[in-house]
C-alpha cells in the first residue's frame, strides 16, 4: 500500500520555542491531507484539512495561529506548532489521501511532541 | 453531531475469537473502517466495508454491519499475541470528513 512518512518521529522542546512536523507521501500524491491529534488513551481529534495548494480549513476550537500548515506541494505537508506549551504536548498523526488511493486515508507513523 | 462508540477494553486468551463493537449515530456513512494501532505508532487500516453491504470477510477478520441498528462489529478469528493492540472504528459520511471512535484495547493473554 501507499507509504505516508512523519519527521521527526519524536521531539523534546522548550516551552515558547516553535516545532515543525513534516508530513510526506513517499509513492503517490496527496492532494489532500490531514492533520490529527492524539491524547493518550483516547481517539484521534481531527485538527485540520489540508489540499494542495490551498490553505488548511481548521476544525473548530484549533487555533490556526498556533498551529500552521503548509501543503506546499504533492507529497508533503508540515504543521508547525507555534510557541508551544507544555499543553501541546500530544502525538500528531499525519495521514494522505490522493490520486491512485481511491479513497482510502494513508496514515503516518506519528510524530511525538513533548513540551518542557 | 457524528458520533462513534466502542467498548475500551477486551481481553482474550489466544486462539479464541475476539469481536469488538461499535455503534455511530451518523446514517449518511457512506464507508466503516477498522484500524489498528501498535504501541507508539501510527494508524493501519484493517479492513472497510461500504454502508450497502452488511458483512465482509477477509482471511482472520469479519465485519459485520446492521445498518438498521448502526452496529458495526470486528471479529477476529484465532486471535494471537500479535493482535494486541487497540482496535478504532471510524465512519466517513459523504466528504472527507473521517469520524474516530475511542478505540477498543484488545489484550491477548497467552
Amino acid at each position: 500500500g501507499a507509504v505516508v512518512s512523519q519527521h521527526p518521529s519524536w521531539v523534546i522542546c522548550k516551552s515558547g520555542t516553535s516545532v515543525k512536523i513534516e508530513c510526506r507521501s513517499l509513492d503517490f500524491q496527496a492532494t489532500t491531507m490531514f492533520w490529527y491529534r492524539q491524547f493518550p488513551k483516547q481517539s484521534l481529534m481531527l485538527m485540520a484539512t489540508s489540499n494542495e495548494g490551498s490553505k488548511a480549513t481548521y476544525e473548530q476550537g484549533v487555533e490556526k495561529d498556533k498551529f500552521l500548515i503548509n501543503h506546499a506541494s504533492l507529497t508533503l505537508s508540515t504543521l508547525t506548532v507555534t510557541s508551544a506549551h507544555p499543553e501541546d504536548s500530544s502525538f500528531y498523526i499525519c495521514s494522505a489521501r490522493g490520486g491512485g488511493t481511491g479513497d482510502e486515508q494513508f496514515f503516518g507513523p506519528g510524530t511525538r511532541l513533548t513540551v518542557l | 453531531g457524528e458520533d462513534v462508540e466502542q467498548s475500551l477494553f477486551l481481553s482474550v486468551r489466544e486462539g479464541d475469537s475476539s469481536v469488538i463493537n461499535c455503534t455511530y449515530t451518523d446514517s449518511s456513512s457512506t464507508y466503516l473502517y477498522w484500524y489498528k494501532q501498535e504501541p507508539g505508532a501510527g494508524l493501519q487500516l484493517l479492513t472497510y466495508i461500504f454502508s450497502n453491504m452488511d458483512m465482509k470477510q477477509d482471511q482472520r477478520l469479519t465485519v459485520l454491519l446492521n445498518k438498521k441498528d448502526k452496529h458495526l462489529s470486528l471479529r477476529i478469528a484465532d486471535t494471537q499475541t500479535g493482535d494486541s493492540a487497540i482496535y478504532f472504528c471510524a465512519e466517513r459520511e459523504g466528504g472527507f470528513k473521517t469520524i474516530f471512535g475511542a478505540g477498543t484495547r484488545l489484550f491477548v493473554k497467552a
